[in-house]
This record gives C-alpha cells, sequence and structure tokens, in this order.
C-alpha cells in the first residue's frame, strides 16, 4: 500500500475553473515533488519542496500555483487551464532533499490524479 | 544526447525467460539510479536502487551498475505475465538549480507472452 495518498482520484474542469489538488504522505520525508505525466511518456517533474520551501521550479506556466503547507501536505493551485493540461498528476515524497551529489533521493509516487480540461 | 535513454521497445519475452533491460545515462557524477514499473493508468512504482558500480539482487529482479560506461540495467528472472508493464529508468542528474533532480528514461514497454 502506498504511503503517499493523492485527492482527488480523477478531476473535469472547464477552463474558468479553480481547482486545488491534494497529496499527504505519511513517511516523515522532508522533500515532495509534483510531477505531470502525459500518455506513454515519463513523468515530467514540475516542482520541488525541500522542509516546506520551493527549491525548483521547472518554469512551469504560472496557471499552476503549488503550496506546501508542512511538511505532510502538498497542494498543487490550478486557474485558467488548458485542454493541453490533461494529464496525470502525480505527487511523490523522499527522505532527503535534493541537494548535494547524494546517494539516496528514493522517491515515492502517489497514485495519481488524473485531470481533464475541457 | 538524451540526458537518460531507453529502448523504448515494446520487448517481448516467453514466460519463465529472463527479460534484460537497459538504460544509459550522460551525467558521469550521478550517484543514484532506479527502476520503476508502471502499469497502464497506474503511478510509477519503485522496485530497485543501486548507487555501487556491479549486481544488487532482489528476488527475481537484478539490477546492474557500470558507472565507467554509464550503463545501467535490470533483469528479471523467470518473468511472469504480471511482469507486464512499462519499465522506467531514473537517474539523479545534477539540474541547472545547483541541485539534483531525478530524470527518467523514455521507458520501455515489456510483454511476457504466456
Amino acid at each position: 500500500d502506498t504511503e503517499v495518498t493523492q485527492t482527488p482520484k480523477h478531476l473535469v474542469m472547464g477552463m474558468t475553473n479553480k481547482k486545488s489538488l491534494k497529496c499527504e504522505q505519511h513517511m516523515g520525508h522532508r522533500a515532495m515533488y509534483w510531477y505531470k505525466q502525459k500518455a506513454k511518456k515519463p513523468p515530467e517533474l514540475m516542482f520541488v519542496y525541500s522542509y516546506e520551501k520551493l527549491s525548483i521550479n521547472e518554469s512551469v506556466p504560472s496557471r499552476f500555483s503549488p503550496e506546501c503547507p508542512n511538511s505532510s501536505l502538498l497542494n498543487l493551485h490550478l486557474h485558467a487551464l488548458q485542454p493541453e493540461d490533461s494529464a496525470l498528476y502525480l505527487c511523490a515524497s523522499s527522505q532527503l532533499p535534493t541537494s548535494g551529489r547524494s546517494r539516496w533521493n528514493e522517491q515515492f509516487f502517489g497514485p495519481g490524479t488524473r485531470l481533464t480540461v475541457l | 544526447q538524451k540526458e537518460v535513454e531507453q529502448n523504448s521497445g515494446p520487448l517481448s519475452v516467453p514466460e519463465g525467460a529472463i527479460a534484460s533491460l537497459n538504460c544509459t545515462y550522460s551525467d558521469r557524477g550521478s550517484q543514484s539510479f532506479f527502476w520503476y514499473r508502471q502499469y497502464s493508468g497506474k503511478s510509477p512504482e519503485l522496485i530497485m536502487s543501486i548507487y555501487s558500480n556491479g549486481d544488487k539482487e532482489d528476488g527475481r529482479f537484478t539490477a546492474q551498475l557500470n558507472k565507467a560506461s554509464q550503463y545501467v540495467s535490470l533483469l528479471i528472472r523467470d518473468s511472469q505475465p504480471s511482469d507486464s508493464a512499462t519499465y522506467l529508468c531514473a537517474v539523479n542528474l545534477w539540474s541547472n538549480f545547483g541541485n539534483e533532480k531525478l530524470t527518467f528514461g523514455t521507458g520501455t514497454r515489456l510483454t511476457i507472452i504466456p
């Protein structure tokens, strides 16, 4: 059983809607991640939070707004999305933040939110 | 050159045989290497991590790492139909932000034929 949970499992939204994706991890990890995955493509990193601070933003459009309220929770706020933003959105967490040339960073993924933008 | 390269397949292997999946990476300083399994419509599941040159075995899975050749592989012995999935190679690569990020290959789609 995954210890990273995501809600909702599925989300359908219009281009003018505002919605939020939620992620929670129960492993005591201090790094959390948002990925976007399109069909038949690998996961694509969007954001990284280390110790609740945003450490990587992979030039993601501002219509995606991440938030990390505490070390266990990660949100992704969505506003004015485009149909091409339809994808599987994955949350992951890891034991150590991505700093230095570490030998760790095993990332564990949640089940994902399947997002459809109409 | 892509940062992490895999043969996209599809790779078809008879049940009971050994499936061999390969991956090369560009960053010679990388220290951490992972294999994820992803079933259709599901999220990636971590199945193997390897950090040192050589072999690492876990049940029917063996990961092999050769840092000099910048090559990592996954062997699946006694392949079962339930092993049919896409296998993603992932490597910690140095990012423009001065830290590491996990970079995925495009994945190899494996089909085990009963």
